[in-house]
């Protein structure tokens, strides 16, 4: 079945380490989106890619890095200089013109 | 700057009525809106969207109302079942087609047996 998979889903890590959420959608779509979701908040955008080899920063893009080489797959590095980084991971997809599409999310914890 | 809020932080209804689920936007350029369901420790899942050149839009149970004058959204839930208890989120697409949202912090809807 054609849909977004994030990996992992539970991840813990220590303060000073990097890490990197996957994210990986068969739908063959070209913009793809990381954002983060706090509790009782709404989604915040991280970074957002239309195509491959480009991405742009979204509002909360501090202490994050993406990259875009291929069209499935766009993996999110949460450095350590994300001085908050305990949140809800929420990855996205869409074609052009279309519905954004969602992954089931990967919740990290800082120990 | 853009921001979207929802009226209500909390709503129970009995299972079987109607439910109203408000939003106000702030962006009047705004073109585009979403509404998503986000269940417990899972991604969010659209429900229905609209654009500004409609006031209504039907889907399978759902009805999302625009009122571009006092920047307003509302998704209407008939006959309310367990398996709507969720969190309900508005977006606003903003202008251009970078398929960017911007996220109001959600209603949590409780459905009472």
């Amino acid at each position: 079945d054609g849909g977004i998979t994030q990996s992992p889903k539970y991840l813990f890590r220590k303060e000073g380490q990097n890490v990197t959420l996957s994210c990986e959608q068969n739908l063959n779509h070209d913009a793809m989106y990381w954002y983060r979701q706090d509790p009782g908040q709404g989604l915040r955008l991280i970074y957002y890619s239309q195509i491959v080899n480009d991405f742009q920063k979204g509002d909360i893009a501090e202490g994050y890095s993406v990259s875009r080489e291929k069209k499935e797959s766009f993996p999110l590095t949460v450095t350590s200089a994300q001085k908050n980084p305990t949140a809800f991971y929420l990855c996205a997809s869409r074609s052009y013109g279309g519905e954004l599409f969602f992954g089931e999310g990967s919740r990290l914890t800082v120990l | 700057g853009e921001s979207v809020g929802l009226h209500l932080p909390t709503l129970s209804v009995q299972e079987g009525d109607n439910s109203i689920i408000n939003c106000a936007y702030s962006n009047s350029a705004s073109d585009y809106f979403i509404w998503y369901k986000q269940e417990s420790g899972k991604g969010p899942q659209f429900i229905i969207d609209i654009r500004s050149n409609m006031d209504k839009r039907q889907g399978q149970r759902v009805t999302v109302l625009l009122n571009k004058t006092v920047k307003h959204l509302s998704l209407q839930i008939a006959a309310t079942q367990p398996g709507d208890s969720a969190v309900y989120f508005c977006a606003e697409g903003g202008s251009g087609n970078t398929g960017k949202l911007i996220f109001g912090q959600g209603t949590t809807l409780q459905v009472k047996p």
